[in-house]
């Protein structure tokens, strides 16, 4: 596609489901990102991807976090038993390669715990 | 450990006045910093990298070893520089970028 798509948009979720969150990468972008961007928090790394290379998941929270990456394009990031705090901007980027300048945002998914 | 602070929450200046987003950053080797911007309704994007030494959209952004520092700066500030701005930080090796928490600026007609 022309740019990073992300599914949802917004998704409203009850305190203890599980949701999942999509993202669909730049063609050909090797490099695949998850942030998240919390109120007052600036963003926050929670895991890398970089071709069929093992993820670098060092930013995941907890290990109610998980992540996949699919044939080296689709991603899917995975929130278990969802508590308030998981409440934020969730943000896929994608690049040619790991690289700071080549980021290419996505418009993230806001998820809400209630 | 990394770490990259910007004291400013948030910056109003007046339309016209040079503005200053101040980023200070702490790491041990070399790094690259870049300047991140989000207008509203849009996505963040890249604004500037030291490495480039260019000027975008009128803005510059001077890495300073010393003070380990990266302001970005502009001399004339436009409406339409009212955005949300993010200072980021890669270390050497490293695989992600590593943001500051923000500035939001206005600047007022």
């Amino acid at each position: 596609g022309a740019g990073v798509s992300q599914s949802p948009s917004n998704k409203v979720t009850e305190k203890g489901k599980d949701v999942e969150l999509r993202c669909d990468p730049i063609s050909g972008h090797t490099a695949l990102y998850w942030y998240r961007q919390s109120l007052g928090q600036g963003l926050e790394f929670l895991i890398y991807f970089q071709g069929n290379s093992a993820p670098d998941k060092s930013g995941l929270p907890s290990d109610r976090f998980s992540a996949e990456r699919t044939g080296g394009s689709v991603s899917t990031l995975t929130i278990q038993r969802t508590q308030q705090e998981d409440s934020a901007v969730y943000l896929c980027a994608s690049s040619l390669r790991s690289s700071g300048y080549g980021y290419t945002f996505g418009s993230g998914t806001r998820l809400t715990v209630v | 450990a990394q770490r990259v602070t910007q004291p400013e929450k948030l910056l109003s200046v007046f339309k016209g006045a040079p503005v200053e987003l101040k980023c200070n950053y702490s790491y041990s080797g070399s790094p690259e910093l870049f300047w991140y911007v989000q207008y509203s309704r849009q996505r963040l994007q890249l604004l500037l990298r030291h490495i480039s030494r260019e000027s975008i959209k009128g803005f510059t952004a001077d890495l300073n070893k010393g003070e380990t520092s990266f302001h970005l700066k502009k001399p004339f500030a436009q409406e339409e520089d009212s955005a949300m701005y993010y200072c980021a930080l890669k270390g050497a090796g490293a695989n992600n970028l590593f943001f500051g928490t923000g500035t939001r600026l206005t600047v007022i007609p």
